[in-house]
């Protein structure tokens, strides 16, 4: 079993809508969780961090943690063409970062 | 823009050479990280490094080393290379906390 999990779409959205982004996590004693967005040949860059149960926004971004379901989520409103990237799940066990595998993006005009 | 640079951006080898890559750290971020990410796949964390001590290693074979220098730069020594170490290495710092920043990376091929 993958310690961290994502589907790896691509997850196709409208121009507009909301893109809604899931990650499972399998060590209970993961403490922070992030959110990077990784555009194509580029490296990761840091969207969004959550510590504690409930939900954090930041502008489009809407991030939920649950640790007793051990999920985590992204929501992106309004997506635009400038969203389409791949996005990492990534949770930290005493300082080292776990990345899933990511779910790539595609935003259509 | 992170801060974090990394060098060369782009390299070439061959199977059996060894390679060094360098990374700078914003001023101030006491702790960097170095990760493998292979094509298609989530960054693998190689190690960590605080204050110039490692403070955590990942499942990575002991050929991969690496260092951090005072002046916040930091190196990832790869031995004896093989056609599996081709990926794109990147270095992420960090201050407080576990926020970490990452630098653009190196694309590492080898032939």
């Amino acid at each position: 079993q993958k310690e961290v999990e994502q589907n790896s779409g691509p997850l196709s959205v409208p121009e507009g809508a909301i893109a809604s982004l899931n990650c499972t996590y399998s060590d209970r004693g993961s403490q922070s969780f992030f959110w990077y967005r990784q555009y194509s040949g580029k490296s990761p860059e840091l969207i969004m961090s959550i510590y504690s149960n409930g939900d954090k926004e930041d502008g489009r971004f809407t991030a939920q943690l649950n640790k007793a379901s051990q999920y985590v989520s992204l929501l992106i409103r309004d997506s635009q063409p400038s969203d389409s990237a791949t996005y990492l799940c990534a949770v930290t066990n005493w300082g080292k970062l776990q990345f899933g595998a990511g779910t790539q993006v595609v935003v259509t005009p | 823009e992170t801060g974090v640079t990394q060098s060369p951006t782009h390299l070439i080898k061959t199977r059996g050479q060894q390679v060094t890559l360098r990374c700078s750290s914003q001023s101030g971020h006491n702790t960097v990280s170095w990760y493998q990410q292979a094509l298609g796949q989530g960054p693998q964390f190689i190690f960590q490094y605080y204050r110039e001590e490692e403070n955590g290693r990942g499942n990575f074979p002991p050929r991969f080393s690496g260092l951090q220098f005072p002046n916040y730069s930091s190196e990832l020594n790869v031995n004896a290379l093989e056609l599996d170490d081709s990926a794109l290495y990147l270095c992420a710092s960090a201050a407080t906390g576990d926020e970490q920043y990452f630098g653009p990376g190196t694309r590492l091929t080898v032939t």
